[in-house]
Parts: C-alpha cells; sequence; structure tokens
C-alpha cells in the first residue's frame, strides 16, 4: 500500500528548541494534513492545508503545503515536554477519497 | 455530536483463530469510514476504506477482509490469523467527499497474535 516518506524518523531535542519535519510524495495530493498520536491513542489533526504554497500556523505550529503538491513541512517552535509523540503527514486525494499517512516523526523533549 | 467506538480494546488470539473487530459511528450519516493498522513503532497503514453501506475498497492483499453492513458499522475480520497480523488497528470516519480531510479516530483495538 502507499505510504507517505517522512524525515527525520526520530529526533531527541531540548526543550525550547525548534523542530522541522518533512514529508514527501511520488503523488500529487490536493489536501495535505498534520496529525499528532500520543501513546497508547488514536492520532489527532494539527494543521490542514489545502492549497499549493500555503503557509497555516496553529499555536507555535506552522506547515507548509508544497507548491509542487507533493510535499508538506511542519515546524515546531519553541518546543515544551508535552510535545513529546509521534508527527504524521498525510495525504488526501479527494477524486479516490482515501486518505494516506506518512512513516511518522517521533519526536522526544528533554526537560 | 459525533462519537466513534471500536472494540475489543484488547485481544489476544491464537494463530489461526477468527478475528472480529467493530467499530461503529453515532451522530452523522453516510460517513466514509476507513481501518488502519500500525505495528509496533510503525506508521499507520491503510487497509480498507468504504464510501457506502457495502462498498470496500481493499487497499493492502491480505487474510484481512472488511465489511460495512449498516451505514455506520465497519467491521475487520478474519477466517485465521497470522503472527503478521498483531498491531493496533484503528477505525477512523470523515466526512463524505469532504475536502476538509480531517479524519477521526476511535480508541483503537490492539491485537496480539501468539
Amino acid at each position: 500500500g502507499q505510504q507517505l516518506n517522512q524525515s527525520p524518523q526520530s529526533m531527541f531535542i531540548q526543550e525550547g528548541e525548534d523542530v522541522s519535519m518533512n514529508c514527501t510524495s511520488s503523488s500529487i495530493f490536493n489536501t495535505w494534513l498534520w496529525y499528532k498520536q500520543d501513546p497508547g491513542e488514536g492520532p489527532v489533526l494539527l494543521i490542514a492545508l489545502y492549497k499549493a504554497g500555503e503557509l497555516t500556523s496553529n499555536g507555535r505550529l506552522t506547515a507548509q503545503f508544497g507548491i509542487t503538491r507533493k510535499d508538506s513541512f511542519l515546524n515546531i517552535s519553541a518546543s515544551i515536554p508535552s510535545d513529546v509523540g509521534i508527527y504524521f503527514c498525510a495525504g488526501l486525494n479527494t477524486g479516490f477519497q482515501k486518505l494516506v499517512f506518512g512513516t511518522g516523526t517521533r519526536l522526544l523533549v528533554s526537560p | 455530536s459525533q462519537t466513534i467506538h471500536q472494540w475489543p480494546a484488547t485481544l489476544v488470539q491464537p494463530v489461526g483463530s477468527p478475528l472480529s473487530l467493530e467499530c461503529t459511528v453515532e451522530g452523522t450519516s453516510n460517513p466514509n469510514l476507513y481501518w488502519y493498522r500500525q505495528a509496533a513503532g510503525r506508521g499507520l497503514q491503510l487497509l480498507f476504506y468504504s464510501v457506502g453501506i457495502g462498498q470496500i475498497s481493499s487497499e493492502v492483499p491480505q487474510n484481512l477482509s472488511a465489511s460495512r453492513p449498516q451505514d455506520r458499522q465497519f467491521i475487520l475480520s478474519s477466517k485465521k490469523l497470522l503472527l503478521s497480523d498483531s498491531g493496533f488497528y484503528l477505525c477512523a470516519w470523515r466526512v463524505a467527499w469532504s475536502n476538509t480531510g480531517e479524519l477521526f479516530f476511535g480508541e483503537g483495538s490492539r491485537l496480539t497474535v501468539l
């Protein structure tokens, strides 16, 4: 099955540092989303992007929809311990109504 | 408000035994429904999705099957489990034919096949 490539696979940072992660695909998507998953729970939506080139913020999170529609980026500024979790990108092809997830980036934050 | 529930939350099954995981959505009509599997430390793999009753799209050939007998009910089944079927199974729904893309997940079902 199709899966999007995310990097880095994992990150271990100090509290207060900024974080960047990205997601690439061989296919074009017309919607990109970023989710966060806490241990033992389902993912929760953080940011949704609907237009190529779009830059959207949600508090300390900023995400961008790549101009080629084949990639997306997520930045977290001034990280805090509760940012710990797995971050997933997801691409939606509305024509086929399926949402494909990335491989995930595991974030650990040291106080 | 809309809710999604799946059960059982935890399941330990022997190899070769059958499987049935159930998911129901309340508070919405004609949702798109999805089954994902997450192996330990891995990403979310789309297994099946459905845009209507009796309509199932399979993403990965395997010994699992899905059915949608009612509008808001989605069932994941297997006749004979394999060790590789172990994982965290997540059911999800979204508004049909919506461009927003937001997916709402259930609590998950952790399956261990021994």
